[in-house]
């Protein structure tokens, strides 16, 4: 059974950095691109980040692009998501998902970790 | 940016009702959308891939269909479990872009 365990999410003052951590398991990890997907209190969902199975070629939301960086550590099955200079706007829960065959789309999720920015 | 314009944004509706939510993309995608259902305090679930190719194990009562820059959901006869939120998502292009979500509630 695929499982996907995010963590990592925490409260943070504006400006401060986190790291998430999403552990896979019950599928080859190594094979697939992952990615993340945020979702604001009571709002919709929003890509923010993918990788490639090998660990380059990130993409990123224009929103996040400089400030959070995405990879992962096929050796320990884990995709991370560290951001930096959080602004209120970066409230959210945060998923990590498959992307099957690289495609774009996400066929398993996470569970969601909560970031909280606020002074 | 694609940007994805869901309609409505919210709808009411019966159980055994037929239901159509629609996805505008800004520009052509080909057929490169999926769907998405959300519960409230749970991950979206993938229901539909590559505009009409259905998950294994989602009813067959959803179907999908489109092209280019329109697409549409349906259900074809509303389940109680299915009142949900519902998404669609453009993988053509990055950065890759999800409707604002169609909440559909029970009448």
């Amino acid at each position: 059974e695929v499982q996907l365990v995010d963590s990592g999410g925490d409260f943070v003052q504006p400006g401060g950095s986190l790291r998430l951590s999403c552990a896979a398991s019950g599928f080859s990890f190594s094979s697939y691109a992952m990615g993340w997907v945020r979702q604001a209190p009571g709002k919709g969902l929003e890509w923010v980040s993918d990788i490639n199975s090998v660990g380059d070629n990130p993409h990123y939301a224009d929103s996040v692009r400089g400030r959070f960086t995405i990879s992962r550590d096929n050796s320990k099955n884990t995709l991370y998501l560290q951001m930096h200079s959080l602004t209120v706007e970066d409230t959210a829960r945060y998923y990590c998902a498959r992307t099957w065959g690289g495609l774009g789309y996400f066929d398993s999720w996470g569970q969601g970790t909560l970031v909280t920015v606020s002074s | 940016d694609i940007q994805m314009t869901q309609s409505p944004s919210t709808l009411s509706a019966s159980v055994g009702d037929r239901v159509t939510i629609t996805c505008r993309a800004s520009q052509s995608i080909d057929m490169l959308l999926a769907w998405y259902q959300q519960k409230p305090g749970k991950a979206p679930k993938l229901l539909i891939q590559m505009t009409s190719r259905l998950e294994t194990g989602v009813p067959s009562g959803f179907s999908g269909s489109g092209s280019g820059t329109e697409f549409s959901l349906t259900i074809g006869s509303l389940q109680p479990d299915d009142f949900a939120t519902y998404y669609c998502q453009q993988y053509s292009r990055y950065p890759y872009t999800f409707g604002q979500g169609t909440k559909l509630d029970i009448k």
